[in-house]
């Protein structure tokens, strides 16, 4: 199976800056996408990554504060804008890889905790 | 749009039977899937349903009814390590088939 390398792990942010997050992937994925979850909630999906043109947002989530790059089919990058207190939460890179009996399963990175100040 | 519900929270007893129930609405349904999360970390995957029925893998079965929008992870022979939130999602078929929605968990605790 592929492995999802996420960096940053962890990072403590100063509100009004931006911090860029990390997502390789040791094999070529078509599918990738970037969820959140705030503390003691579940998962939200931010964006789907696009190979080569821009990103798909979910309804309440806009590129000025989460644009997202994809340059290749192993590597995409989120961007966390002008942070906020309320931006404090866990991001997760996830690609979807062919499982156990073919089924197509979304697999996700370690995640980076972010806490914003 | 989509819709999960699942329990917020279920205790059970270590080496008893559990079983965790979810429903869902969505408008263009392409599988179910259980994933397992333990505080602190990132889910992983426990199974996989797009056909009605039970799927069973070792300790740990799902169940779909698609006419219903209904499935359920059943875990026997509970242990302690089992303590953790059990996420049901809903792929839909926008987005090339692949945009997976989570419901918001159930926490399980297994006490001795």
């Amino acid at each position: 199976s592929a492995v999802i390398s996420q960096k940053p792990s962890r990072d403590i942010c100063q509100r009004g800056t931006s911090l860029t997050i990390q997502c390789q992937v040791d094999s070529q994925v078509t599918m990738m996408f970037w969820y959140r979850q705030q503390p003691g909630q579940s998962l939200t999906l931010i964006a789907t990554a696009n190979q080569g043109s821009e990103a798909t947002y979910e309804s309440g989530f806009v590129i000025d504060k989460f644009p997202i790059s994809r340059p290749n089919l192993t590597f995409s990058t989120l961007t966390v804008s002008n942070m906020s207190p309320e931006d404090s939460s866990i991001y997760l890179c996830s690609v979807v890889l062919q499982g156990a009996g073919g089924a197509n399963v979304l697999t996700f990175g370690a995640g980076s905790r972010l806490t914003v100040l | 749009g989509q819709n999960i519900d699942q329990p917020t929270e279920m205790t059970a007893t270590e080496g008893a039977i559990v079983q965790i129930n979810c429903t869902y609405q969505t408008s263009g349904f392409n599988g179910l899937f259980w994933y397992q999360q333990h505080a602190g970390e990132a889910p992983t995957f426990l199974s996989y349903n797009v056909l009605d029925g039970l799927e069973e893998k070792g300790r740990f079965s799902s169940f779909l009814s698609r006419s219903k929008g209904y499935s359920y992870l059943l875990l026997k022979e509970l242990q302690m390590k089992d303590s953790a939130s059990y996420l049901c999602a809903v792929r839909d078929q926008g987005t090339g088939g692949f945009k997976t929605i989570f419901g918001a968990g159930t926490r399980l605790f297994v006490k001795a």
